[in-house]
């Protein structure tokens, strides 16, 4: 119920092309559904999150887009850099404050 | 402002030894979480705090205990290393204000028991 199932564990994309991860969820009491960015030997760093009042959001080359009939959203990288090469984390909670639940991570790498 | 501050960045413990993972925050947070990270595993909860005397388990809390004397300080203490317990821990924060979702993370503790 509180799982949080992501895909692909990794994804090589070459630079300039679209980068999507997916990521489903199954408690119906989730309503906040971020995106996290790690680089190596650093912390999760927040990227975009989304609320599910919309279908989608954007800021710069980053979108989420999301699903909530099929409890699915993914992140979607336009023109992709080899500056967003890192492993992406989808979460979900239900409501502020709560403890994020977080999908298993998928590395990205972006060649040249 | 530093943010999530943690201590140490590495260390090497052996099977039974204990010790105490510290975390700080600047940012005048309620909630602080300690969280673990294994390869292909993402990110579990350890422990939570949602205010100064105030703790609660998390996903995977055995082996370990915390407290939060200060709003500012939520340190995690580890009795009687086991090899299981080496991962990159992290300490992160969120405040409680209308929308206040975002958690903010500290740099990570890289902890080996061998």
């Amino acid at each position: 119920q509180q799982q949080v199932k992501q895909s692909p564990q990794s994804l090589i994309v070459q630079k300039g092309g679209i980068s999507i991860i997916n990521c489903a969820y199954e408690n119906t009491a989730f309503d906040y559904f971020p995106w996290y960015q790690q680089f190596p030997g650093k912390g999760p760093a927040l990227l975009i999150a989304i609320r599910p009042d919309v279908s989608e959001k954007k800021e710069g080359r980053f979108t989420i887009s999301f699903n909530k009939s099929a409890k699915q959203f993914s992140l979607h990288i336009m023109d992709s850099q080899p500056g967003d090469s890192a492993t992406y984390f989808c979460a979900a909670s239900s409501g502020p404050g709560e403890k994020l639940t977080f999908g298993t991570g998928t590395r990205l790498t972006i060649i040249p | 402002n530093a943010g999530v501050t943690q201590t140490p960045k590495f260390r090497i413990l052996k099977i039974g030894q204990s010790m105490t993972l510290q975390c700080t925050q600047d940012m005048n947070h309620n909630y602080m979480y300690w969280y673990r990270q294994d390869p292909g595993m993402g990110l579990k909860l350890i422990y939570y705090s949602v205010g100064a005397g105030i703790t609660d388990k998390g996903e995977v809390p055995n082996g370990y205990n915390v407290s939060r004397s200060t709003t500012e300080d939520f340190p995690l203490r580890l009795e009687l290393a086991a090899p299981s317990q080496t991962s990159v821990y992290f300490c992160a924060s969120s405040s409680t204000g209308t929308g206040a979702f975002e958690q903010y993370f500290g740099p990570g503790t890289r902890l080996t028991v061998t």
